[in-house]
């Protein structure tokens, strides 16, 4: 079946240091696939998203690029902030099933 | 645009007693939302998915009969926990969906209801 795999949390990193987040699936056929984000105390965002292959998402200066090879959808930043602190969900959308398949999480803390 | 609200944001209530968690669509018709439950520091699990106008559907091991949902219209789902107990006790989150052509649904949250049975 559909699955999402993420690198565990937490990730602890100071202001400005480069971030990376790995995030793997399984699917059948052709999925979208998304970064959520989630704040202290909210709701789910979404962060950004890809709907083939080679697509590359990017929000706020978070990337991540579809790689049907490796069926992977790393989320990377270059200098992250301490606004950045927050949960980040993978998730894929299968085409022929409207349901959302959510990855662990992986918590991230930045510090000053 | 595409915002998604809940009422109430924190509900405690006490065991036995029943619960209602409203999701609203404030500015487009979602034909489909869909309730997730969410444990402290996991992932979202799916409970079902709410059609307008039929029954929901649920996940595997979701208790229909405890988790009664109804979308009753294009801007509103609603779900009651009935007769809550502790173990009820967890973060609730509805999504809403756009459907654009055939080939991408994109799904926007609510902001979530905390439930605490006491």
């Amino acid at each position: 079946g559909n699955s999402v795999t993420q690198m565990e949390g937490p990730v602890t990193l100071s202001e400005e240091a480069f971030l990376t987040i790995n995030c793997t699936y399984t699917a059948t056929g052709y999925p979208s696939l998304f970064w959520y984000v989630q704040y202290p105390g909210e709701g789910l965002q979404l962060l950004l998203k890809a709907t083939k292959a080679d697509d590359k998402g990017s929000n706020k200066g978070f990337e991540a690029t579809y790689r049907k090879e490796t069926t992977s959808f790393h989320l990377e930043k270059g200098s992250v902030q301490v606004s950045d602190s927050a949960v980040y969900f993978c998730a894929l959308l299968s085409g022929g099933y409207n349901k959302l398949i959510f990855g662990a999480g992986t918590r991230l803390a930045v510090h000053p | 645009g595409a915002v998604v609200s809940q009422h109430p944001s924190w509900v405690i209530c006490k065991s036995g007693t029943s619960v209602k968690i409203e999701c609203r669509s404030l500015d487009f018709q979602a034909t489909t939302m869909f309730w997730y439950r969410q444990f402290p520091k996991q992932s979202l699990m799916l409970m079902a998915t709410s059609n307008e106008g039929s029954k929901a559907t649920y996940e595997q091991g979701v208790e229909k009969d405890k988790f009664l949902i109804n979308h009753a219209s294009l801007t509103l789902s609603t779900l009651t926990v009935t007769s809550a107990h502790p173990e009820d006790s967890s973060f609730y989150i509805c999504s809403a969906e756009i459907r654009e052509g055939t080939s991408y649904n994109e799904q926007f949250f609510g902001p979530g209801t905390r439930l605490t049975v006491l």
